[in-house]
């Protein structure tokens, strides 16, 4: 059973504008919140994390937003720009349960 | 000067034959995974190491078995490979036991033919 859950297997936006990537969840033990960005034949990168404890949180470009009471939450990427073009990966965590859940990724991209 | 460095890339191999995917890191991490990255692209763990400790073992069938010599080194051994075992497979490393900003090597895609 999958606990985290992004439901958009694509997104395309055009460079400059606001892309935005959602995630689910359904374990409401889960406390900590990543963002993984990855290139073809490459391995994931860490992005941008968000406690628990916090609604949002800002690195440059990147917002991520939690929403705990509907169990979601989003990366926002403005501007867009074409190497943001990338497969980004959800994952989040639990205190004491040594292991991240991903989602199964979001592929994105940024038309020039 | 790669963090974390996984050989080989690829590796194609015929059903039932025994085969070794190696891993290391230079970050000085004390905690290593291994991840499976199966065809509908969900990243699952495997396997936990902290300091050469085992820590987590994912339900893996005991054809696979993971060896830590130290902690900058975990490799995975399979055995009597099977059609199902055709993924990429992630070695990855943490600074501690949470795990949760993880540093991942490249990847070995994996085909059993």
């Amino acid at each position: 059973d999958q606990q985290v859950k992004q439901n958009s297997p694509s997104l395309s936006v055009q460079e400059g504008r606001i892309s935005i990537l959602n995630c689910d969840y359904t374990n409401s033990m889960f406390d900590y919140f990543l963002w993984y960005k990855k290139y073809p034949a490459e391995g994931p990168t860490f992005l941008i994390s968000i406690s628990s404890i916090k609604d949002k949180n800002e690195d440059g470009r990147f917002t991520v937003f939690l929403n705990k009471s509907a169990k979601h939450l989003s990366l926002h990427i403005v501007p867009s720009q074409p190497g943001d073009s990338a497969v980004y990966f959800c994952a989040a965590s639990a205190t004491n349960d040594y292991k991240l859940s991903f989602g199964a990724g979001t592929t994105v991209t940024v038309r020039a | 000067d790669t963090a974390v460095s996984q050989t080989p890339k690829y590796l194609v191999t015929q059903m039932g034959n025994d085969k070794s995917i190696k891993c290391e890191q230079n970050l000085g991490h004390d905690t290593m995974y291994w991840y499976k990255q199966d065809s509908k692209k969900f990243l699952k763990i495997m396997f936990s190491y902290n300091n050469k400790e085992l820590i987590i073992n994912e339900t893996v069938p005991n054809r696979f078995s993971p060896k830590s010599p130290d902690k900058a080194h975990l490799n995975l051994h399979i055995n009597s490979l099977e059609l199902g075992d055709s993924a990429v497979y992630f070695c990855a490393s943490s600074q501690d036991l949470r795990g949760e900003k993880l540093f991942f090597g490249s990847g070995t895609q994996l085909s059993v033919l």
